[in-house]
């Protein structure tokens, strides 16, 4: 059974440009949640869908942004990216909108020059 | 914003010793989790203790929770070369989102 899926793995992207990062849940699990980590902190939250509808939102501005597809797949953007936007980002599904048994994938680090 | 502190910030034992790593948060919790996660990859779910639990055991794993002091603990007990990762502990409030504290490095010499 997968886990938690995310692409792509690494990305270099230069100031000013558009990032999409892709997230693919454990099957039957309805949530996915977007957390930012930079290097040497703690992971902090971004967005959370569940069912396809926002249901939480981190104190990230609205150059971020993130759907969830039919299939609970989900999608988060960035624009004019920033050096400072330059992290891992981190993609957690669970069954419910509930804060337990959250299951992570590998992350995507972006690297913003 | 981080919830609050992991202590120590770094740890460093030989292989066979316990490790403990302590967690301090500052708002009301739902419950408690820690997440471990190697060479700053993804997060690998440990142990979720709820708020009115006071201890919780899996394995070589043992926490304990004190919500009048708001802090947690996590022991390993006979540590492995295996073992050495960041350790993160996070809380959630009243549903969705967690909040992770800074994190805790261990590592386990062989």
């Amino acid at each position: 059974d997968a886990g938690v899926t995310q692409s792509p793995t690494h990305l270099i992207k230069t100031r000013g440009q558009h990032v999409t990062l892709r997230c693919s849940p454990i099957s039957g699990h309805k949530s996915v949640s977007w957390y930012q980590q930079v290097l040497g902190q703690g992971p902090q939250f971004i967005f959370q869908y569940y069912e396809k509808e926002e249901r939480g939102r981190g104190n990230f501005p609205d150059r971020f942004s993130a759907r969830q597809f039919p299939n609970y797949s989900s999608e988060l953007n960035v624009n004019a990216l920033l050096l400072g936007d330059s992290a891992l980002y981190l993609c957690a599904s669970s069954l419910g909108d509930r804060g337990n048994g959250y299951t992570f994938g590998s992350g995507t680090r972006l690297t913003v020059v | 914003s981080q919830q609050g502190e992991e202590d120590p910030q770094a740890l460093s034992i030989q292989e066979g010793e316990n490790a403990t790593m302590n967690c301090s948060y500052k708002t009301s919790i739902n419950n408690l989790q820690w997440y471990r996660q190697n060479s700053g990859r993804g997060l690998v779910h440990l142990i979720l203790i709820r708020s009115n639990e006071r201890e919780k055991h899996s394995g070589r794993l043992r926490v304990t929770l004190d919500t009048s002091k708001k802090s947690s603990s996590l022991l390993i007990t006979a540590s492995r070369a295996a073992d050495t990762a960041s350790y993160f502990c996070a809380t959630t409030e009243y549903g969705n989102k967690l909040v992770f504290g800074a994190g805790t490095i261990l590592r386990v010499k062989s």
